[in-house]
């Protein structure tokens, strides 16, 4: 049963635009989000994240925007470097932070 | 401090085998968590160990098991290996409760089955 889907398996944008990663969810229990980055060979590591209580969250370039009542959050990257150029994962849990579900990924490239 | 570390990095098992994975988690976080990334898919949710004791389990069968020791590391057996357990098993680790700061994960092992 896949709670988290993120629809898009890649992004590609150009240096400096914006780039923006949906995630959309199933599971109404869910009320914690995070956005992981992942470059290969390396795990997960955890980028923001965004209680339930709010509809948006931010630090520095990246922004998350949840929308409860569509059951859809995503991640705003602004400006966006070649550096941010990785897979990005949506995750979302119920209650405290266990049994977190995660989504399949969305690949973003940044180009120069 | 040091974070998350898995062993080993790589390991190739033959279908029917079984494979041992471990895991040391941040010093002080005392719950443990399993994850498998098939190629291809996301992080699938595999077991959560607290306090030496398994808390959830995701949809895997019964073969996929596990352990947590006195230290708070972790054990990952995956007992009658099938070609579809190759993957990527990461581990990771949070303070029991916490509502914030998600997961520091291990860069993980690599499991290939022949």
């Amino acid at each position: 049963d896949q709670q988290v889907k993120q629809n898009s398996p890649s992004l590609s944008v150009q240096e400096g635009r914006i780039s923006i990663l949906n995630c959309d969810y199933t599971n109404s229990m869910f009320d914690y989000f995070l956005w992981y980055k992942k470059y290969p060979a390396e795990g997960p590591t955890f980028l923001i994240s965004i209680s339930s209580i709010k509809d948006k969250n931010e630090d520095g370039r990246f922004t998350v925007f949840l929308n409860k009542s569509a059951k859809h959050l995503s991640l705003h990257i602004v400006p966006s470097q070649p550096g941010d150029s990785a897979v990005y994962f949506c995750a979302a849990s119920a209650g405290n932070n266990n049994d977190m579900r995660f989504g399949a990924g969305t690949r973003l490239t940044v180009k120069p | 401090e040091a974070g998350v570390t898995q062993s080993p990095t790589h390991l190739i098992k033959t279908r029917g085998q079984q494979a041992t994975l471990r895991c040391s988690p941040i010093s002080g976080h005392t719950s443990v968590y399993w994850y498998q990334q098939a190629l291809g898919l996301g992080l699938q949710f595999l077991l959560w160990y607290d306090e030496g004791e398994e808390r959830n389990r995701g949809n895997f069968p019964p073969r996929f098991s596990g352990r947590q020791f006195p230290n708070y590391s972790s054990e990952l057996n995956v007992n009658a290996l099938e070609l579809e357990d190759s993957a990527l098993y990461l581990c990771a680790s949070s303070l029991f409760g916490t509502a914030s700061g998600g997961y520091t994960f291990g860069s993980g092992t690599r499991l290939t089955v022949v």
